[in-house]
């Protein structure tokens, strides 16, 4: 089946520790992008990658970092410089340069941070 | 970061009713999506519209892309308990080249009473 996998579902951190969210797709897709979505709110864009090797800050990256290796992966770290993680995290894809614009989600990571 | 308006925030409605939902912005977008996210889960593609005017359907669904290129409306038809969710608006900015960015509405919260 194609489609775009975040693990884990669920992840607690101790507060001053990093962790990394995983986002795989198999779509063969050249866009990637992270969002965090807060309670009650739309969602707000912390990086995207339109190819390999490049990825571009989006609207809140301060204390989040990514890295695009690979055209199906987009791991995102959520630092400890991040001063509110708690949140729900979600990766998108789309075809990009390859046209399309259509995003299309995987099922979400929620990070608490206790 | 910017968000679209999306009005109502939340409709409380009798299975069987009609329901209309729209966003609206101060700024021109050359495609409009319309998603659907259940409680935990990412959102879901519904309706992806790419012309000023464009009326969309599927389903019990449709969309129009506002003349003005700065609105968008969604009709549910004949409500059903499962489409109980969230349901957001994306606007698609073009910042020229390879760069485009979706703008997300703040949602609006759909609760459905058998």
């Amino acid at each position: 089946d194609g489609g775009i996998t975040q693990s884990p579902k669920y992840l607690f951190r101790k507060e001053g520790q990093n962790v990394t969210l995983s986002c795989e797709q198999n779509l063969n897709h050249d866009a990637m992008y992270w969002y965090r979505q807060d309670p009650g709110q739309g969602l707000r864009l912390i990086y995207y990658s339109q190819i390999v090797n490049d990825f571009q800050k989006g609207d809140i990256a301060e204390g989040y970092s990514v890295s695009r290796e690979k055209k199906e992966s987009f791991p995102l770290t959520v630092t400890s410089a991040q001063k509110n993680p708690t949140a729900f995290y979600l990766c998108a894809s789309s075809m990009g340069l390859a046209g399309g614009n259509e995003q299309f989600f995987g099922p979400g990571t929620r990070l608490t941070v206790l | 970061g910017q968000q679209l308006n999306q009005s109502p925030q939340s409709m409380f409605i009798q299975e069987g009713e009609d329901v209309s939902m729209n966003c609206t912005s101060s700024s021109i977008f050359n495609t409009w999506l319309w998603y659907k996210q259940d409680p935990g889960e990412g959102p879901v593609l519904l309706i992806a519209l790419y012309k000023a005017g464009e009326l969309t359907s599927n389903g019990r669904l449709t969309a129009q892309f506002g003349i003005t290129r700065k609105d968008s409306f969604l009709n549910i038809s004949a409500s059903i308990p499962s489409d109980v969710g969230i349901y957001f608006c994306a606007g698609l900015l073009h910042y020229g080249g390879a760069t485009n960015k979706l703008i997300f509405g703040t949602g609006t919260l759909l609760a459905v009473q058998p």
